[in-house]
């Protein structure tokens, strides 16, 4: 299996500008987490989908941020229009969605809003 | 508001010696424990978990205790390697019988040769 897999690797944008993200789960795994990384607050929960239904998005921080999942197999993370304090590495993890099931992570997504 | 704490942001033991990092919680109703293990430029990988009936949980050189009185979690590491050397997470579900994991801010462990 080649894991979970995150695109682009790298971003840099100017401030302002629309930027995506995208994430490919694992196959087989019903659930699916967008997580941000900052040396501030660690590792945050952005929102969560099960079965591709948004469950929980109480950790988007703002409406400037939006996340779809259209089918089992992609999801997109958008901020619109994108802002300096948006800099942070953006991970998507996937699991089974059965109670403690361990996270699988992509390798993330350097995000830098000049 | 950090549920899970990890209060230092960096280690640093000899090849060899016991590594130890600790993370403390405030919810009493956590009953589940996760460690992540991230190297650079990589995603989190899961390390070892515990569950809130047990004390502590092996798996070959790294074992996590739990102190549920003090809620408190540490992870041993013993012996250290070279290879250990990355930023380690505590993690814990939200809700019970849920997969929503809260994080830690990370303890950066250097393994010094």
């Amino acid at each position: 299996d080649a894991g979970v897999i995150q695109s682009p690797r790298h971003e840099v944008t100017e401030m302002g500008q629309e930027v995506t993200l995208r994430c490919k789960p694992i196959s087989g795994h019903n659930s699916l987490f967008w997580y941000r990384q900052t040396m501030m607050r660690g590792l945050e929960l952005l929102i969560y989908f099960n079965n591709n239904v948004p469950i929980d998005d109480s950790g988007m921080p703002e409406d400037r941020f939006s996340a779809k999942m259209p089918n089992a197999s992609f999801s997109t993370l958008k901020i619109q229009p994108s802002e300096p304090r948006d800099s942070a590495v953006y991970f998507c993890a996937s699991s089974l969605g059965d109670g403690y099931e361990k996270l699988f992570f992509g390798s993330g997504t350097q995000l830098s809003v000049l | 508001d950090q549920q899970v704490k990890q209060n230092s942001p960096s280690l640093s033991v000899q090849e060899g010696r016991i590594s130890i990092l600790n993370c403390d919680y405030t919810n009493s109703m956590f009953d589940y424990f996760l460690w992540y293990k991230k190297y650079p430029a990589e995603g989190p990988t899961f390390l070892i978990s515990i569950s809130s009936i047990k004390d502590k949980n092996e798996d070959g050189r790294f074992t996590v205790f739990l102190n549920k009185s003090a809620k408190h979690l540490s992870l041993h590491i013993v012996p250290s390697q070279p290879g250990d050397s990355a930023v380690y997470f505590c993690a814990a579900p939200l809700n019970f019988g849920n997969e929503k994991l809260t994080f830690g801010t990370g303890t950066r462990l250097t393994i010094i040769p």
